[in-house]
């Protein structure tokens, strides 16, 4: 079946600081990787998608690119900010269907 | 656009009762419905699926005798724990799927279940 794993937190940084969170995913066919955040005590925001091999997301200064050969789709942002301190989850659609999987989430806490 | 909204966002019950949960599409009509659950500082679970006027799908070790799901509508579904306990406390998480939205699915913004 379908997984994704992603790292750990809590992450803590501090503004400014380069953030990376690193996601991998096992699915037959070609799935569609998803970034979702989730802000203390709301639901989740779609923050960015690929829906292909090499494809790009980007969006609040986030970016993600689907890579097929290795299976990822991390998550990077150059210049965080506290206002980014939440959970990020990592999720992929099979190619059939409309599940999503999650990976377990990955908080981020930015100090000031 | 897009907006999914749930009621209540917050309920606290005795052991023992049944809760509703709705999820309403506001602006959209959705063809799916997916029901979550999330526990503290973990990720999505997903429940079960809801399409309008049939029964809904529930993932394998979910009870549907104790999750009963009714997707009454193209814009509300509703999740009722029934004979509520303790471990039910959780945070449920619905969302939604337009079909012209490509199967991009809108998230409610959850509520939280606590059972005395």
């Amino acid at each position: 079946g379908n997984s994704v794993t992603q790292m750990e937190g809590p992450v803590t940084l501090s503004e400014e600081a380069f953030l990376t969170i690193n996601c991998t995913y096992t699915a037959t066919g070609y799935p569609s990787l998803f970034w979702y955040v989730q802000y203390p005590g709301e639901g989740l925001q779609l923050l960015l998608k690929a829906t292909k091999a090499d494809d790009k997301g980007s969006n609040k200064g986030f970016e993600a690119t689907y890579r097929k050969e290795t299976t990822s789709f991390h998550l990077e942002k150059g210049s965080v900010q506290v206002s980014d301190s939440a959970v990020y989850f990592c999720a992929l659609r099979g190619a059939a269907g409309n599940k999503l999987t999650f990976g377990g989430g990955t908080r981020v806490l930015v100090k000031p | 656009g897009a907006v999914v909204s749930q009621h209540p966002s917050w309920v606290i019950c005795k052991s023992g009762t049944s809760v509703k949960i709705e999820c309403r599409s506001l602006d959209f009509q959705a063809t799916t419905m997916f029901w979550y659950r999330q526990f503290p500082k973990q990720s999505l679970m997903l429940m079960a699926t809801s399409n309008e006027g049939s029964k809904a799908t529930y993932e394998q070790g979910v009870e549907k005798d104790k999750f009963l799901i009714n997707h009454a509508s193209l814009t509300l579904s509703t999740l009722t724990v029934t004979s509520a306990h303790p471990e039910d406390s959780s945070f449920y998480i619905c969302s939604a799927v337009e079909w012209d939205y490509g199967k991009e699915q809108f998230f409610g913004p959850g509520t939280r279940l606590t059972v005395l």
